[in-house]
């Protein structure tokens, strides 16, 4: 079963145009989320995880229970958020991913 | 640290033959996991090692994968035989369990002919 779900896996915007990117997860307890992003020629990294509340290089995502998700966004994306993103649940120290939504920056 | 290293970089084999990939995890770090990454799949999680000791294989495609971490600081994938199907990026990470971060390796791109 699909635990994280990452709907669009291809999403474009312009340069200072918003940005989000979608996340649903499926797990009934209480989930510990995460977005990792990988950019060109580089290692998968922790973007940032719900508990922390912070914003990372412009980026917040706010957990909803009700809805069950956990969206990526960015008020005016940049041309370096060009990247892959993958949403992440930790479900006892097992993280899984989802397939990932590739976002690139159109200058 | 160098964090998570992990050889070959790229492997290029025949159908058939036997492929191992190795990952030294970060130094600390109780957790290990080996991922898969496609195109169409994402980033698949194949096992998961806790202080040395496999806690889930079930996301091992088949009896063709195998994986082993016989000290804290070495874990190997093997598949034996390997087949096209298998080509794909193979992520190792390491956590130190349970802060909750990944840190991932910079991956073993293997093309199976």
């Amino acid at each position: 079963a699909q635990r994280v779900t990452q709907p669009e896996k291809l999403l474009s915007v312009f340069k200072g145009a918003p940005v989000e990117l979608k996340c649903n997860y499926s797990y009934s307890g209480s989930p510990e989320l995460f977005w990792y992003v990988q950019y060109s020629r580089q290692r998968l990294q922790l973007l940032l995880r719900h508990i922390s509340r912070e914003s990372i290089k412009g980026f917040t995502a706010d957990l909803n229970k009700g809805e069950t998700s956990f969206h990526l966004k960015k008020p005016f994306a940049q041309e370096e958020d060009s990247a892959m993103y993958y949403c992440a649940l930790e479900m006892g120290n097992q993280f899984y991913f989802g397939t990932g939504t590739s976002l690139t920056v159109i200058p | 640290d160098a964090g998570v290293i992990q050889s070959p970089r790229h492997e290029v084999t025949e159908m058939g033959q036997e492929v191992t990939l190795r990952c030294k995890p970060i130094s600390g770090h109780n957790s290990l996991f080996w991922y898969r990454q496609t195109m169409m799949r994402g980033l698949e999680l194949l096992i998961y090692f806790n202080n040395n000791v496999p806690i889930d294989d079930s996301g091992m495609p088949e009896d063709r994968f195998s994986a082993k971490m016989p000290n804290a600081s070495f874990s190997t994938l093997k598949i034996q035989p390997s087949e096209p199907r298998d080509s794909a990026v193979y992520f190792c990470a390491s956590s130190l369990y349970p802060t909750g971060e990944l840190f991932f390796g910079e991956g073993s791109r293997l093309t199976v002919l």
